[in-house]
């Protein structure tokens, strides 16, 4: 079973900066298998990017996926105070089973 | 409107059986697999299984093996997830959430989940 890691656990920062969070798989990973929600307090998760690097529906353009392998990114370029949150990594795997990883907290410094 | 509808809170004591249901609509419910994802508090998502609402066949993660079983009736386009022998850390919101893929440009499909219910909080508690 691949395992996804994520960090930080928490990321602490003001809007307006820039956020990377990182997700890492014990074995390599298909990008076109690893997707990130986002998920609010009280609400339930929201597909951000898929395949990567593919943003959602209605995601706005400074939410960007990276990465390839083991090492995956999740770059939000310029901080909104609605993108304090919790964010999820998650990967497909064989017989359509899915995990995800442990969540990055980003909350506002 | 596509949505997944999920049942109310529950409260059970140590050892019995709790029973969700998902009640989709918009779309048709056949032709996507549903998935059940738990979050005990202040957790993360926890992959439980699926069942493919077609032909009733369903697939468990390993830890829930023995004590989950997913069930679907078409005619109301209702999925269920019943979890048995019930313990404190069952404590959780318990969301259903379907699954689709997208062809990239190179062909290969990228699965996610697109829809999710809006969770059922199930409390054990004595």
């Amino acid at each position: 079973e691949i395992v996804l890691t994520q960090s930080p656990g928490t990321l602490s920062l003001s809007p307006g900066e820039r956020a990377t969070l990182s997700c890492r798989a014990s074995q390599s990973v298909s990008s076109s298998y690893l997707a990130w929600y986002q998920q609010k307090p009280g609400q339930a998760p929201r597909l951000l990017i898929y395949g990567a690097s593919s943003r959602a529906t209605g995601i706005p353009d400074r939410f960007s996926g990276s990465g390839s392998g083991t090492d995956f990114t999740l770059t939000i370029s310029r901080l909104e105070p609605e993108d304090f949150a919790v964010y999820y990594c998650q990967q497909y795997g064989s017989s359509r089973m899915y995990t995800f990883g442990q969540g990055t907290k980003l909350e506002i410094k | 409107q596509v949505q997944l509808v999920q049942s109310g809170a529950e409260v059970k004591k140590p050892g019995a059986s709790v029973k969700v249901s998902c009640k989709a609509s918009g779309y048709t419910f056949t032709g996507y697999y549903m998935h059940w994802v738990r979050q005990a508090p202040g957790q993360g998502l926890e992959w439980m299984g699926w069942i493919n609402p077609n032909s009733g066949g369903t697939n468990y993660a390993q830890k829930f093996q023995g004590r989950v079983t997913m069930t679907r009736d078409t005619s109301i386009s209702t999925a269920y997830m019943e979890l048995s022998r019930l313990r404190s850390d069952d404590t959780a919101v318990y969301y259903c959430a379907r699954d689709t893929y997208y062809y990239d440009s190179s062909g290969h499909r990228n699965w996610y989940f697109d829809l999710w219910g809006r969770g059922t909080l199930v409390t054990v508690s004595s």
